[in-house]
């Protein structure tokens, strides 16, 4: 089975622009959760998508949303992009979330905010 | 969530076994450990997670004594590759807010 991926892996983009990052999960997965990673503050839940449905919601503004697609795929959105947001961005998914489940992750989108 | 704490730092050589042990005081009755393992600019890779006992993969064991309140990674016979920070979380199986602490930085030296 292929596991999560996400486009793109890299990207630069300069205060007060917007960005929209993508993950398609594992074949059959339903649950998506999305994650910040910094040095300072280590790695942080934003949001879960399971089913196109917002299911659970971290404490991040509302400049970062994100969707979920009928067949599975999640993207994240950062409006108004500070510098603050540089970091490294997982998804993660999941089947759906029944009990012995565990999360597998993707190998993350690095975004450097200019 | 219970609240884990692990070592910040190891340091082993090549063909040596490893043993990171994480203690979860507050270990909830339907929690599960899990192991990730993740390497500079990519996502955590899921090595191994276990309830009681002892679990043991082909990568690493996970042993669990009976109280629970503490666990132990083992991994066989490190190699360089196996350079990478590990994480210990304690959460109810299917949780998805994981919370990530620190990890254990170990570094495997030739």
């Amino acid at each position: 089975k292929a596991g999560v991926t996400q486009t793109p892996r890299y990207l630069i983009k300069t205060r007060g622009q917007q960005v929209t990052l993508s993950c398609s999960p594992i074949s059959g997965h339903r649950s998506v959760s999305w994650y910040q990673q910094t040095p300072g503050q280590g790695l942080q839940f934003l949001f879960e998508y399971f089913s196109e449905t917002q299911r659970n919601k971290g404490n991040f503004p509302g400049r970062f949303s994100g969707r979920q697609f009928s067949n599975s795929r999640s993207e994240m959105n950062v409006s108004t992009l500070e510098l603050g947001d540089s970091a490294l961005y997982l998804c993660a998914s999941m089947s759906s979330g029944g009990f012995q489940e565990t999360q597998y992750f993707g190998p993350g989108t690095r975004l450097l905010v200019l | 969530l219970a609240k884990t704490t692990q070592p910040i730092s190891m340091d082993s050589y090549e063909g040596q076994e490893v043993n990171i042990t994480c203690s979860h005081n507050n270990i909830a009755t339907n929690d599960y450990i899990t192991w990730y393992q993740q390497f500079p600019s990519q996502g955590p890779r899921f090595i191994i997670q276990g309830y009681k006992t002892k679990v043991k993969n082909e990568v690493a064991s996970l042993f669990i004594p009976a109280d629970r309140k503490s666990s132990t990674l083992s991994l066989p016979r490190v190699s360089l590759s196996d350079t990478a920070v590990y994480y210990c979380l304690v959460a109810p199986g299917g949780y998805n807010k994981l919370i990530f602490g620190a990890g254990t930085r170990l570094a495997v030296h030739p």
